[in-house]
């Protein structure tokens, strides 16, 4: 079975452009969850979708915001770049929501702004 | 509200050496506990996980990890470490909501 799939894998954007990020979660999964991983911050929780539906939300600002489709696939996108955006951008899918599903980590992107 | 401690930023073990990272959790009578690993660039690999049961479990790669209640700890072992466990590993707790993570461990071998 193929595991999480996140495109691209690398991304360079200037500072007040927008980007979109895409995840492919494993065949069967209906949960997406996504996080930032930063130096300085460490792994945060953005945000999880299950069925369509945003289930939980991290404390980011609403430049960062995501959808999920009928296919289970996610996009996370975050609009007006700033440097501190900078950062690899995991998702983790699921069978479904909830404390006793385990996660499954996709490779990441990494997005730089300049 | 939720927090994962692992006290060790960073640790340099010798290759063939029995290998310890501690963790602190602090959510909840029943934790739901997991140990991550990433290597430089990649993503998070599960190696185990504890949500009930028998205090010491076992997982890939020949890790182990142990659950202790009273000292609120989940520590990560194995007994001899591969040049290939070098990497940064992550303690992790699962609340209703979320995971939550610890800052990591940096693991390095040296020959």
């Amino acid at each position: 079975k193929a595991g999480v799939t996140q495109t691209p894998r690398y991304l360079i954007k200037t500072r007040g452009q927008q980007v979109t990020l895409s995840c492919s979660p494993i065949s069967g999964h209906r949960s997406v969850s996504w996080y930032q991983q930063t130096p300085g911050q460490g792994l945060q929780f953005l945000f999880e979708y299950f069925s369509e539906t945003q289930r939980n939300k991290g404390n980011f600002p609403g430049r960062f915001s995501g959808r999920q489709f009928s296919n289970s696939r996610s996009e996370m996108n975050v609009s007006t770049l700033e440097l501190g955006d900078s950062a690899l951008y995991l998702c983790a899918s699921s069978l479904g929501d909830g404390r006793y599903n385990e996660q499954f980590f996709g490779p990441g992107t990494r997005l730089t702004v300049l | 509200a939720q927090s994962v401690t692992q006290p060790d930023i960073h640790i340099t073990v010798s290759e063939g050496a029995s290998l310890e990272l501690r963790c602190n959790y602090s959510y909840g009578a029943t934790p739901y506990l997991f140990w991550y690993v990433q290597s430089p660039g990649q993503g998070l690999q599960l190696l185990l996980k504890y949500f009930s049961g028998d205090t010491l479990v076992q997982g890939i790669k020949g890790f182990e990890a142990e659950f202790k209640r009273s000292q609120s700890s989940f520590n990560l072992r194995k007994p001899s470490v591969h040049w290939s466990d070098a990497a940064e590993y992550f303690c992790v707790e699962r609340g209703n909501e979320k995971l939550t993570f610890g800052t990591g461990t940096r693991l390095t071998i040296i020959p």
